[in-house]
């Protein structure tokens, strides 16, 4: 069955004090792994999609990373503004539905 | 421009009630989906349009109807709901579904907050 895990469920950082969040995942056939930025009452912010085992992208003071069985976002120095869930999800199924983990979130503090 | 719209941005309703959730995209984009999405859970797929066809609908109970006007309008009319189908209505777009190899990231919409009285 395929299935994606989040770790940690909530991760509270000191501003400037840089971490990673963890998404695991398992699929028969990665067709691409999609992380999101979800603020509260808000939809979920594309952010980035990688394909491939070794990929990496940035965009500002994150940088998401893909392994075979995970992915890791790099989060450099983090600003309140960062404060937020974040979710991954992969495609799953016959016509690649979105499978969520049940996200991060994150809190910096000033 | 990566834009989704919905209307309105939040809904009371009463059980009685017959409401209706509307999105649009100007992507050229030829997939849409409707999720749910309940307080500190991911968002749940209801429905997805391909084409403007209905393509996949996730056992969701008939009180939810969709309805696709045309490639950039999506639907979502509403009729005898619960109280346990209050939450946050999401709309989104892809490029085109997943097939084979191939998939699309989603571009989601503010979303609906949903209340039923």
């Amino acid at each position: 069955e395929d299935q994606v895990t989040q770790s940690p469920e909530a991760l509270r950082l000191q501003e400037g004090e840089s971490s990673s969040l963890n998404c695991s995942y398992t699929v028969s056939g990665l067709r691409g792994l999609f992380w999101y930025r979800q603020d509260p009452g808000k939809g979920p912010e594309f952010l980035f999609t990688l394909y491939s085992a070794g990929e990496e992208k940035e965009k500002e003071r994150l940088k998401a990373t893909l392994t075979k069985k995970e992915s890791f976002l790099h989060i450099t120095a983090p600003k309140p503004e960062d404060s937020a869930t974040y979710l991954c999800a992969v495609p799953g199924g016959s016509q690649g539905n979105l499978i969520f983990g049940k996200g991060t979130k994150l809190s910096v503090k000033p | 421009d990566t834009e989704v719209t919905q209307t309105p941005k939040h809904l009371v309703m009463g059980m009685t009630n017959k409401k209706s959730l509307k999105c649009e995209q100007h992507m050229g984009h030829r997939a849409m989906y409707w999720y749910k999405q309940k307080a500190k859970k991911p968002p749940e797929l209801m429905f997805v349009y391909s084409y403007e066809k209905l393509s996949i609908n996730e056992s969701v109970p008939s009180r939810f109807s969709p309805e696709c006007p045309n490639s950039s309008l999506l639907n979502l009319h509403l009729h005898a709901l619960q109280p346990e189908d209050s939450a946050l209505y999401l709309c989104a777009s892809s490029q085109d579904i997943g097939a084979g190899s191939v998939s699309y990231e989603q571009y989601f919409g503010p979303g609906t907050r949903l209340t039923v009285t």
